[in-house]
């Protein structure tokens, strides 16, 4: 266990719409980070965030986007859903955000855009 | 942008062999990491290099920082069933993200 928590595990929804997703970082982490996984690519970074301001963007759609609250929490939001964005994302932790820190994976949220 | 180029794509072997995967990029890194993923889960984090030349290891892993700073590999050692899953090797460099490569699928046979 990573101490990384997101929710829900599993997302099934249309084209056109909206979810949002959640993730809880290991106690004590300020920093958290989305990742993108599909099955024809590796791990694409989306954005991160540092005691809840952004710190970098990869490359995250304008359809998303995400914000990190006081609590330290983290929530994704996909709108305008194709079905290219099926894929499992990812949200991971470090303690401070520097670039050479160990990050800790969440167990993802599978995403089925149908 | 950077990219690191992992090989082999996916690997069959039998319980017992050796195994060995590598990364290659034309940019140079300060650090490189390698992560494995089960199914269904996120990838957890088995080795962390720092500093070019160095050699680490952990259990029946060892990983090395290539000298050029632009490769890594991974060796696992009289592999066992529970070894299978992906296997990502990541690097980073000052002022960049952590870059992943595309993965290495591990199937052991028993």
């Amino acid at each position: 266990d990573s101490g990384v928590t997101q929710t829900p595990k599993h997302l099934i929804t249309a084209t056109g719409q909206r979810v949002t997703l959640r993730c809880s970082p290991r106690s004590g982490d300020l920093s958290v980070y989305w990742y993108q996984q599909s099955l024809d690519q590796g791990l694409q970074f989306l954005i991160q965030y540092y005691n809840g301001e952004e710190r970098a963007k990869g490359n995250i759609l304008e359809r998303f986007s995400a914000q990190q609250f006081p609590d330290l929490h983290s929530e994704l939001n996909l709108s305008s859903l194709e079905l290219g964005d099926s894929a499992l994302y990812f949200c991971a932790s470090s303690p401070r955000g520097f670039t050479n820190e160990k990050l800790f994976f969440g167990s993802g949220t599978q995403l089925s855009v149908l | 942008g950077q990219q690191l180029n992992q090989s082999p794509q996916s690997m069959f072997i039998q319980e017992g062999e050796d195994v060995s995967m590598n990364c290659t990029s034309s940019s140079i890194f300060n650090t490189w990491l390698w992560y494995k993923q089960d199914p269904g889960e996120g990838p957890v984090l088995l080795i962390a290099l720092y500093k070019a030349g160095e050699l680490t290891s952990n259990g029946r892993l060892t990983a090395q920082f290539g000298i050029t700073r632009k490769d890594s590999f991974l060796n696992i050692s009289a592999s066992i069933p529970s070894d299978v899953g992906i296997y990502f090797c990541a690097a980073e460099t000052s002022g960049s993200r952590l870059t992943f490569g595309e993965g290495t699928q591990l199937t052991v046979n028993p």
